[in-house]
């Protein structure tokens, strides 16, 4: 089955610097990669995904990457404010048939005013 | 419109009973599925139902735990004799689980706590 990696699991940024979540999966077939965003006491929440056919895709302060021959896809995060801090989750699946997202464990990113 | 909820949103239960957690996922979505988050860890997959097929119960850690869906809609998630490790958030979600459109609606989550 899939398996994916997110490292760090936890990153301290001053407000206005960048941050980057990385994540490795394990399963080639994975065409499908999703970022969600768990603010502390709240459900977890669609913040962007990708799909195999593109290698980014950018929304305001938000971008995504990915990289299927490395098998690694990558969250970054401009102009950090204090309320993008929350636990970000990355996921990997395949489309099609059973869609069982595979998480990873999530990254505690804190922001620093 | 509405979204996914869940209920009870807190259950606090004495080691041992037996207790149901409930979700009433979005009108439409034929997928569903249940995770445990346990403090400050990941999202834990337990069961996934997707309209008529059976479901994938690979997630389940133990025969403690069963879920069903009735009529292709609400769920609920039922642990027996509880133990003070299925002390937990329990989190439902669903989804089109369409081509065009595979994102996940969560819901608020029910606490448990098993004493």
């Amino acid at each position: 089955g899939e398996n994916v990696e997110q490292h760090p699991s936890t990153l301290s940024v001053q407000e206005g610097d960048s941050a980057v979540i990385k994540c490795t999966y394990s399963d080639s077939a994975s065409n499908y990669f999703p970022w969600y965003k768990q603010e502390l006491g709240k459900r977890p929440q669609l913040i962007i995904d990708i799909r195999s056919n593109v290698g980014e895709k950018k929304d305001q302060r938000i971008a995504v990457t990915l990289n299927k021959t490395a098998k690694h896809f990558s969250l970054h995060i401009t102009e950090t404010q204090p309320e993008d801090s929350a636990v970000y989750f990355c996921a990997a699946s395949r489309s099609g048939g059973s869609y069982i997202p595979t998480f990873g464990r999530g990254t505690s990113l804190i922001v620093h005013p | 419109g509405a979204g996914v909820s869940q209920s009870p949103s807190n259950k606090v239960t004495e080691k041992g009973k037996d207790v149901e957690l409930r979700c009433d996922p979005i009108s439409g979505h034929t997928a569903l599925y249940w995770y445990r988050q346990s403090l400050g860890q990941g999202l834990e997959f337990l069961i996934y139902f997707q309209g008529n097929s059976a479901p994938d119960k690979s997630g389940l850690p133990s025969d403690r735990f069963s879920a069903e869906r009735t009529g292709g809609s609400v769920s609920t998630l039922t642990i027996q004799r509880t133990q003070q490790e299925d002390s937990a958030v329990y989190l439902c979600a669903s989804s089109l689980a369409i081509s065009s459109s595979y994102e996940q609606y969560f819901g608020p989550g029910t606490r448990l706590t098993v004493t």
